[in-house]
């Protein structure tokens, strides 16, 4: 159980276009959902938290226009990253809490997703 | 604002070798700390999750214990294997929310 899946797992876009990213919980339903980046031997960084029905909180440093996320239901929520660079191309990891026992705070991650901007 | 450290940044044993690695975290009022998994290119594994109302956790070869009050958490892989390359990650909660602060991992290369 708790199973996240993440679409696509890798992508090569160019620049100047957008490329957007889902993040499902399979199993369970989240109410908050987690986009993380991480960039080449670096660590994970938390970019934004995404919690249902409501708009995103982003992290200091992280551009909201540019990158959007809709949490649109309660398996579901989505990182576009509009008129993306070079600069972006990172590993983009989500991650999902379980509404029946979100009081042990475990986040279960998705596999990831390559973007590639040229 | 939470920080988590890892040392070493990489090591390098030969198969079999019992190993520690650690990780510590300057915000000691955490409700709980995880270890995970990461091979190349790949997502996070969770290996383990310490609440703060234990010391440790055991999973297979695999031991996490948790010092909150010096602010380190270590996890000992007994008998070690080439299979358990990767780089483990510890991850902390930021004081008074639901974020996780990742640690700057540890790269493990076991060698046949």
């Amino acid at each position: 159980g708790a199973v996240v899946s993440q679409h696509p797992s890798w992508v090569i876009c160019k620049s100047g276009t957008s490329v957007k990213i889902e993040c499902r919980s399979l199993d369970f339903q989240a109410t908050t959902m987690f986009w993380y980046r991480q960039f080449p031997k670096q660590s994970l960084m938390l970019m934004a938290t995404s919690n249902e029905g409501s708009k995103a909180t982003y992290e200091q440093g992280v551009e909201k226009d540019k990158f959007l996320i809709n949490h649109a239901s309660l398996t579901l929520s989505t990182l576009t990253v509009t008129s993306a660079h070079p600069e972006d191309s990172s590993f983009y990891i989500c991650s999902a809490r379980d509404l029946l026992v979100d009081f042990t705070d475990t986040q279960y991650f998705g596999p990831g997703t390559r973007l590639t901007v040229l | 604002k939470q920080e988590v450290t890892q040392i070493p940044a990489a090591l390098s044993v030969p198969e079999g070798e019992n190993l520690v690695l650690n990780c510590s975290f300057t915000d000691s009022a955490i409700y709980n700390l995880q270890w995970f998994r990461q091979d190349p290119g790949k997502g996070l594994t969770s290996l383990l999750l310490i609440q703060s109302s234990q010391r440790e956790q055991t999973s297979g070869r695999l031991n996490a214990s948790l010092d909150k009050s010096s602010g380190r958490s270590t996890l000992y892989i007994a008998a070690s294997q080439p299979g358990d390359s990767a780089t483990y990650l510890c991850a902390a909660p930021n004081t008074g929310f639901q974020k996780l602060v990742f640690g700057t991992g540890t790269r493990l290369l076991v060698s046949p």
